[in-house]
Order: C-alpha cells, then structure tokens, then sequence
C-alpha cells in the first residue's frame, strides 16, 4: 500500500473552503509538500512547510502539520473552478519523493 | 526561466518497440530525477542522475530500463522492448544542487501508450 495516505475524492461548493488531509510515514522527513496536477497536465509545486513548523499560510492556501500524529491538512480559502485537479501531499526522504495516491477536488457551481 | 522540459508529451509505441524519453532540467539545475505514475496512483520515484553519473537507480525496473545524463544534452530514459505494463506517465523532476530537501521543479510529463 502507500505509506503516504489521502482521501481520494473531495466534492465543495464554489466560494466554500476545502480541506485536503494526509497521513506519512516518515518522521525524518524534514519538508512535506503540496503538488497540483491538472488534467494533462504536470505537478505543480503549490506550497510546502518545514518540519518545525505548525502552519503555513500562504494567499488561499493554510497548510496545519501536526508532526506527532503525522498528519498533514492543506485548506483552500474561497474554492474556484480552477482549483478542480488533483492534489499530492509528498514527504521526502534524502532526494526521493514519496506521493500519496492524490485527491482529486471537484468545485461545483 | 524555463522550466523542466520533456518531450515528446505523448508516445505511442507497439509492444516490442523502444522508447525513449527526454528531459532538460531548469537552466542551472544539475539534478535531474524520474519519477513514474501509474494510471489512479501517485507517482513513483525510479532514478536520480546528476550529470553523467547515475547515483541511484533502486526504484527502476532492473531489466529493459535505463537512464542517462550525458555531460551535453537532456537526460534520457530508454524503455526496451516495452510491454502493456509500461503504459504510464512518466515524469522529471531537477533541483539546483546537492541532495536534500531542495524543492524539485516537475516537468509536464510523456504519457506512453504501449499498444
């Protein structure tokens, strides 16, 4: 199975906030990251945090690390159409990437 | 400053045939990285090559695959005699320098088709 763990599917209304969650694996992993695919598309790096950090926040986007239960949350402030793709968290262990299976975020009208 | 290049964007090959995949990396990153994604799955790492040394392959397929990064040029991954199996996006990522936590920036992909 994968050792980073996401939601598959996540359905918002426009202008509502989405919560993305994570689960990984490896506490050694200085950087956690949020990558967006759009359809056809390659990954787009949208934001990362530190390790000894808590939260990021950065425009739309606040992202809550909570190292002791491994648990990683990316929120979407005032959800867009353009928002719909899909969402990775990543951890990172030496030069390697580890994804999760991806959440793929549907706005609605 | 352009980004990580790949191309073609999209292969078709018949099953026995070659591929080949190119990759230049942002200009002055050093690191390049391949990383595949199967149909509903993340992405997998397979290699990281720095400029004519390939230093480490574990996440590669032990048989038919290979990469290089030669001293001029794009890195290349060469798929050989490719199977159904094969049919994936298979992506590049480069950094600027020594490994670590440094972000690495995504190419837009090839998506092979193995027919």
């Amino acid at each position: 199975g994968e050792d980073v763990e996401q939601s598959l599917f996540l359905s918002v209304r426009e202008g509502d906030s989405s919560v993305i969650n994570c689960t990984y694996t490896d506490s050694s992993s200085t950087y956690l990251y949020w990558y967006k695919q759009e359809p056809g598309a390659g990954l787009q790096l949208l934001t990362y945090i530190f390790s000894n950090m808590d939260m990021k926040q950065d425009q739309r986007l606040t992202v809550l690390l909570n190292k002791k239960d491994k648990h990683l949350s990316l929120r979407i402030a005032d959800t867009q159409t353009g928002d719909s793709a899909i969402y990775f968290c990543a951890e990172i262990s030496d030069y390697k990437l580890s994804f999760g299976a991806g959440t793929t975020v549907t706005v609605r009208a | 400053n352009a980004g990580v290049m790949q191309n073609p964007r999209h292969l078709v090959r018949r099953r026995g045939q070659e591929a080949r995949l190119r990759c230049s990396p942002m200009k002055g990153h050093s690191h390049v990285y391949w990383y595949r994604q199967l149909p509903e799955e993340g992405l997998k790492f397979m290699v990281y090559l720095q400029k004519e040394n390939i230093i480490d392959e574990s996440g590669m397929p032990k048989e038919r695959f290979s990469a290089e990064f030669p001293k001029e040029g794009p890195s290349i991954l060469r798929i050989q005699q490719v199977v159904r199996g094969d049919s994936a996006a298979y992506f590049c990522a480069s950094s600027p320098t020594s490994p670590g936590q440094e972000t690495q920036y995504f190419g837009p992909g090839t998506r092979l088709l193995v027919l």
